[in-house]
């Protein structure tokens, strides 16, 4: 069985600032991927960025990079120079490979920017 | 571009009544999924579609159900609501099975009385 955990339930971050949302995973799979979304007040779900286990390099999006350390199962979200529509809801998630490919979804981290 | 459309936006439903929630992508996609998202909890998968014709149970799916007629079209059916099945559902899609991202729909604010 796959699990996502999120640790942090709330973060703060002036604007401007850096932030590293946590995630760590556990799986028993080889192959699998790991993904983050946002979901703002108003709602939808927004992909953010993708890391597959096999990529070497981490993955960047814009202002968006996903650290990724395979041998600690983690995969933080770093979000550089946080601007105030950053503020939001914050999801890891994880796909399996093999079986079904669904995806598991932590718990979330909600992200509060201030001025 | 449309993308995925849920309806309704939100519902009101008392007890014991049946009800379905439609979803609709125009992205020619062939694996459909339904979460529910409750607070504290995240998004738990309800059940999926692979492709059309077939679906698949997710980690809670007891007291919903769904069908794949067709590419475009994935309903979750409530045969009896009850109350802890208050949440807010959401539709996604992706490409294939297994395969980048998945794209979700606004979501349907269901509570049950």
């Amino acid at each position: 069985a796959q699990k996502i955990t999120q640790t942090q339930p709330g973060m703060f971050v002036q604007e401007k600032e850096a932030v590293t949302l946590d995630c760590t995973y556990d799986t028993s799979d080889q192959s699998y991927g790991l993904f983050w979304y946002k979901q703002p007040s108003s709602g939808e779900m927004i992909f953010l960025i993708y890391q597959g286990s096999y990529d070497e390099q981490n993955a960047t999006e814009g202002r968006y990079s996903l650290n990724f350390q395979k041998a600690r199962k983690s995969a933080n979200l770093v979000i550089s120079a946080s601007q105030l529509g950053d503020s939001a809801m914050y999801f890891c998630a994880m796909r399996s490979n093999s079986g079904y490919s669904t995806l598991t979804f932590g718990k979330g981290t909600m992200l509060l920017v201030s001025p | 571009t449309a993308g995925i459309t849920q309806a309704p936006t939100s519902q009101i439903l008392a007890a014991g009544r049946s009800m379905t929630l439609r979803c609709t992508q125009d992205m020619r996609h062939n694996a459909m999924y339904w979460y529910r998202q409750d607070l504290g909890l995240g998004l738990r998968l309800i059940h999926y579609s692979n492709t059309a014709g077939t679906t698949g149970k997710g980690e809670v799916p007891d007291g919903y159900s769904v069908s794949r007629a067709n590419t475009d079209d994935f309903p979750l059916t409530l045969a009896s609501a009850v109350p802890s099945q208050t949440s807010v559902y959401f539709c996604a899609s992706s490409g294939l099975a297994g395969v980048g991202e998945q794209f979700f729909g606004p979501g349907t604010r269901l509570t049950v009385l």
